[in-house]
């Protein structure tokens, strides 16, 4: 059973950039997508985009200007990096795989803080 | 304010069965496929139902989906405490390129 991991730093400062890594492991990043998506606290979800093992990426409108996702095959992990935070970037953070539509496995979520 | 709508709350007695609907648009209920996911409080989501109506293996045939036009619904029937968790519905957006969720619906068994 394929099992996902973030990992990354909590806390965040304002205008810096958050940087988070998935580490897949029961399973090979070589085929499926690969997304982020937060969750504020209290709040619902948000899709932050998706990268293909290729390389292909697809981005949410409203944060596609900060948003970089990238994949490394070698080491089966794939990361996120959202520019210029605010403190409207608090929140869990998921990474998880499916398709392009749909989200069939979930890692356990990060809370990433944005705070000076 | 998400793009597809939810009830904030819905609510049932055990052995209950209990509907929770998602209201969107051409764009993206109307065009493509529904899914529903469940998160337990202080728990990563769960995929629920994918393709509008088709169950995951080990999600039980309690919860069923359906979709007609722009709206879909999750019921889940012989409703139990361990349902109380919060049912988000998702579908990809043909306007935005993504995929979009609904607000959530936290379900209380009482």
């Amino acid at each position: 059973q394929v099992q996902l991991q973030e990992s990354g730093p909590g806390l965040v400062k304002p205008s810096e950039t958050l940087s988070l890594t998935c580490t897949v492991s029961g399973g090979s990043i070589s085929s499926y997508y690969w997304s982020w998506i937060r969750q504020p606290p209290g709040k619902g979800l948000e899709w932050i985009g998706y990268i293909y093992y290729s390389g292909s990426t697809n981005y949410n409108p409203s944060l596609k200007s900060r948003v970089t996702i990238s994949v490394d095959t070698s080491k089966n992990q794939f990361s996120l990096k959202l520019s210029s935070v605010t403190a409207a970037d608090t929140a869990v953070y998921y990474c998880a795989r499916g398709d392009t539509a749909m989200v069939m496995n979930w890692g356990q979520g990060t809370l990433v803080t944005v705070s000076s | 304010q998400s793009v597809l709508t939810q009830p904030p709350s819905a609510s049932g007695t055990p052995g209950q069965r209990v509907t929770i609907s998602c209201s969107g648009s051409s764009s993206n209920i109307g065009s493509n496929y529904v899914y529903w996911y469940q998160q337990l409080p202080g728990t990563a989501p769960k995929l629920l139902i994918y393709r509008n109506n088709q169950r995951p293996s080990g999600v039980p045939d309690r919860f069923s989906g359906s979709k007609s036009g722009t709206s879909a619904s999750l019921a889940i029937s012989g409703l139990r405490s361990e349902d109380e968790a919060d049912y988000y519905c998702a579908a990809w957006d043909d306007s935005l390129s993504g995929q979009v969720f609904g607000g959530g619906t936290k379900l209380t068994v009482l």
